[in-house]
């Protein structure tokens, strides 16, 4: 294990339905990092917090709402999604230092939108 | 786009070979790094490649670093079934962020 665990596994909701993916590292980091993982796409990353203040976000549409309420913790609250967000979604968490190094990943959070 | 360039795509090689993998990157870099993913899982840190090292050694993997080129190289020695795996490069730029490519997988055959 990496030390980073990601809730659910898997996860199938409607377009109207709200749910929440959830990610805990137990590492000591101080960053985290949302990422989605599309088939033949590169990662595509979504969002990043630093010392819990979101510091990075790729223009993600409003309908994923990130949530970091402490280092540890970090949720993507869900709303009114499309088919084409289906994806694997990545949670990472690193230690920011001057340079930005290793990233370890949750075992992520399989989507599918109906 | 920023994104590092796996190639090839796809690799077949039996058990036993050897297995190379490219990257092309084209801004200036911190640091390259491989990662490993298996089917459905979260990526796995492989091994870290700082932009004034040439060469870096890990077990059974060998990372070549060519900035003058904006290329990378990782060599997985001897391969196993058990390497059968999606292998992506990132790069992480002077603004410091992260840039993954569309990875390259690799079917080992026993």
């Amino acid at each position: 294990e990496t030390g980073v665990t990601q809730t659910p596994r898997h996860l199938v909701m409607g377009m109207t339905n709200k749910k929440s993916l959830k990610c805990e590292q137990h590492l000591g980091h101080n960053a985290m990092y949302w990422y989605k993982q599309s088939a033949k796409k590169p990662l595509e990353l979504m969002f990043v917090y630093s010392l819990e203040e979101r510091v990075e976000n790729n223009s993600v549409p409003s309908r994923f709402s990130p949530e970091c309420p402490n280092s540890s913790h970090l949720f993507l609250h869900l709303h009114t999604l499309q088919p084409e967000d289906s994806a694997l979604y990545l949670c990472a968490s690193s230690q920011e230092s001057p340079t930005r190094e290793k990233l370890f990943f949750g075992s992520g959070t399989q989507l599918s939108v109906l | 786009s920023q994104q590092g360039e796996e190639d090839p795509q796809a690799l077949s090689i039996q058990e036993g070979e050897n297995a190379t993998m490219n990257c092309s990157y084209k801004t200036s870099i911190n640091n390259l790094q491989w990662y490993r993913q298996n089917s459905g899982r979260g990526l796995v840190h492989l091994i870290l490649i700082r932009s004034n090292e040439r060469e870096k050694h890990s077990g059974r993997l060998r990372v070549t670093l060519d900035t003058s080129k904006k290329s990378s190289s990782l060599l997985i020695t001897a391969s196993r079934a058990a390497d059968t795996a999606s292998y992506f490069c990132a790069t992480v730029n002077t603004g410091n962020q992260f840039y993954f490519g569309t990875g390259t997988s690799l079917t080992v055959i026993p």
